[in-house]
C-alpha cells in the first residue's frame, strides 16, 4: 500500500495564479483532511471529508476550495494564489471507528511545499 | 487558552538520557489522545496512542491525567534517532467533526551524542 499520496512535491507560484494540489489514499478510509502548517503556527485545519460526497470547512477555509472526487482522492484548489498561501500543505486520511470503539488516527501524505510569490 | 498547548523546547539531551514532555488541552470532553512525531520537512507519523491507564512501548511511555487535562511523554535512554518535533494531538469528539484533531505546536528534541 502506497498510504496517501500527494502531488506535486514542490510547486512555486505568482500571485493570482491558480493551481490544484491533488492527495489519494488507498487506504479505504473514509475521511480525509487538508492542513496546511507554517512556522511557529503548528498544523491547521483548511477542509475536511467526512465521508464521499461531504465537504466542511476546518480553521483556516478561507482562499481554498476542495472537492472529493471518489472515496480515495480529495483535492485542494487555490483559486488565486496569495503569498499568505506560501506554505506546507498535508493531506490525511482516517477511519471512522464503530461509535466508542477505536480512535481517529490520522495518516498523512508527505506534503506540498507551495511558495506564492 | 489555547486548544492544545506544548513548550516549544528545544530540550537539548545527551544520549541516553531520559526527557519528559507535557500538553495541557483545554476541554474537558476530549476524547482521544495521541503523540505524534515530525522529522524536519517531513510528514506528522503517529507515535502512541494515550490511554487513561497509561501505555508503554519500548523506551516511550505516555500517560494522561484527565482531571488536571494534561498528556505527558517519556522517553528513555534517549538516541540520536530520537531527535524529531513532538506533536500533542486531541480529538474534541463533537458534533459532526468527531474525527478532527487539534495538533499542539510540537516540542522539538534534540539529542546529542
Amino acid at each position: 500500500n502506497a498510504g496517501v499520496t500527494q502531488t506535486p512535491k514542490f510547486q512555486v507560484l505568482k500571485t493570482g495564479q491558480s493551481m490544484t494540489l491533488q492527495c489519494a489514499q488507498d487506504m479505504n478510509h473514509n475521511s480525509m483532511y487538508w492542513y496546511r502548517q507554517d512556522p511557529g503556527m503548528g498544523l491547521r485545519l483548511i477542509y475536511y471529508s467526512a465521508s464521499e460526497g461531504t465537504t466542511d470547512k476546518g480553521e483556516v477555509p478561507n482562499g481554498y476550495n476542495v472537492s472529493r472526487l471518489n472515496k480515495r482522492e480529495f483535492s485542494l484548489r487555490l483559486e488565486s494564489a496569495a503569498p499568505s498561501q506560501t506554505s506546507v500543505y498535508f493531506c490525511a486520511s482516517s477511519e471512522n471507528p464503530i461509535p466508542g470503539q477505536g480512535e481517529y488516527l490520522q495518516y498523512f501524505g508527505p506534503g506540498t511545499r507551495l511558495t506564492v510569490t | 487558552r489555547k486548544e492544545v498547548e506544548q513548550d516549544p523546547g528545544p530540550f537539548n539531551v545527551p544520549e541516553g538520557a531520559t526527557v519528559a514532555f507535557n500538553c495541557t488541552y483545554s476541554n474537558s470532553a476530549s476524547q482521544s489522545f495521541f503523540w505524534y512525531r515530525q522529522d524536519c520537512r517531513k510528514e506528522p507519523k503517529l507515535l502512541m496512542s494515550v490511554y487513561s491507564s497509561g501505555n508503554e512501548d519500548g523506551r516511550f511511555t505516555a500517560q494522561l491525567n484527565r482531571a488536571s487535562q494534561y498528556i505527558s511523554l517519556l522517553i528513555r535512554d534517549s538516541k540520536l534517532s530520537d531527535s524529531a518535533t513532538y506533536l500533542c494531538v486531541v480529538n474534541m469528539g463533537y458534533g459532526g467533526s468527531q474525527g478532527n484533531l487539534i495538533f499542539g505546536k510540537g516540542t522539538k528534541l534534540s539529542v546529542k551524542p
